[in-house]
């Protein structure tokens, strides 16, 4: 089973701020099974995005992903109020697979 | 309005079995995959199972293999998941999402979830 390591696993940053968000995999991932969430409290995920560096529909493009192989970044170019949050990565090689997650908290 | 809406969650005593259904409404239900997500209180998500659009195919977790089952109800727009022999550490929300799928490629991700419905196996 593919392993996700997300860091870091708090993020403390101010509004207007840039986020890089890390999801360091065990083993190679295809680029089209890497996906991103977001998580508020008492809410369900929202899938930010899919295939590395595909936004989902209606997600702001101040979200960005990218990486390819073991390594992938999601990219928060300037936060919101809103987007402070748990960010999850997510993986399908075999079985579907969560990282840990990054709370993203503001400073 | 596309929506998912879990239901059937409790209190549960070690040992003892819980069907969870998920109404599914907005989207043509038939022509897509669907997943059960879950999530411990205060922990991260974990991948439970799937099932094809047309339910022939199903898969599942390691840990939930055996005890758990998968099934839809295509004419009834509805997903279930029956849990046997649920165990403390089966505690969670249990979230149904719509997967989505492109082509060729197949599933990419969830792009439609449920508000969860509370799982809780206790004494």
């Amino acid at each position: 089973e593919i392993v996700l390591t997300q860091s870091p696993g708090t993020l403390s940053l101010s509004p207007g701020e840039r986020a890089t968000l890390s999801c360091r995999a065990s083993q190679s991932v295809s680029s089209n099974y890497l996906a991103w969430y977001q998580q508020k409290p008492g809410q369900a995920p929202r899938l930010l995005i899919y295939s590395a560096s595909s936004r989902a529909t209606g997600i702001p493009d101040r979200f960005s992903g990218s990486g390819s192989g073991t390594d992938f970044t999601l990219t928060i170019s300037r936060l919101e109020p809103e987007d402070f949050a748990v960010y999850y990565c997510q993986q399908h090689v075999g079985s579907w697979t969560f990282g840990l997650g990054t709370r993203v908290e503001i400073k | 309005e596309v929506q998912l809406l879990e239901s059937g969650g409790g209190l549960v005593q070690p040992g003892g079995s819980l069907r969870l259904s998920c109404a599914a409404s907005g989207f043509t239900f038939r022509s897509n995959a669907m997943s059960w997500v879950r999530q411990a209180p205060g922990k991260g998500l974990e991948w439970v199972s799937a099932i094809s659009g047309g339910g022939d195919r199903t898969y599942y977790a390691d840990s939930m293999k055996g005890r758990f089952t998968i099934s839809r109800d295509n004419s009834k727009n509805t997903l279930s998941l029956q849990m046997n022999s649920l165990r403390p550490e089966d505690t969670a929300s249990y979230y149904c999402a719509k997967e989505l799928v492109l082509g060729a490629v197949g599933t990419v991700g969830f792009d439609i979830w449920g508000q969860g419905t509370m799982v809780t196996v206790s004494s």
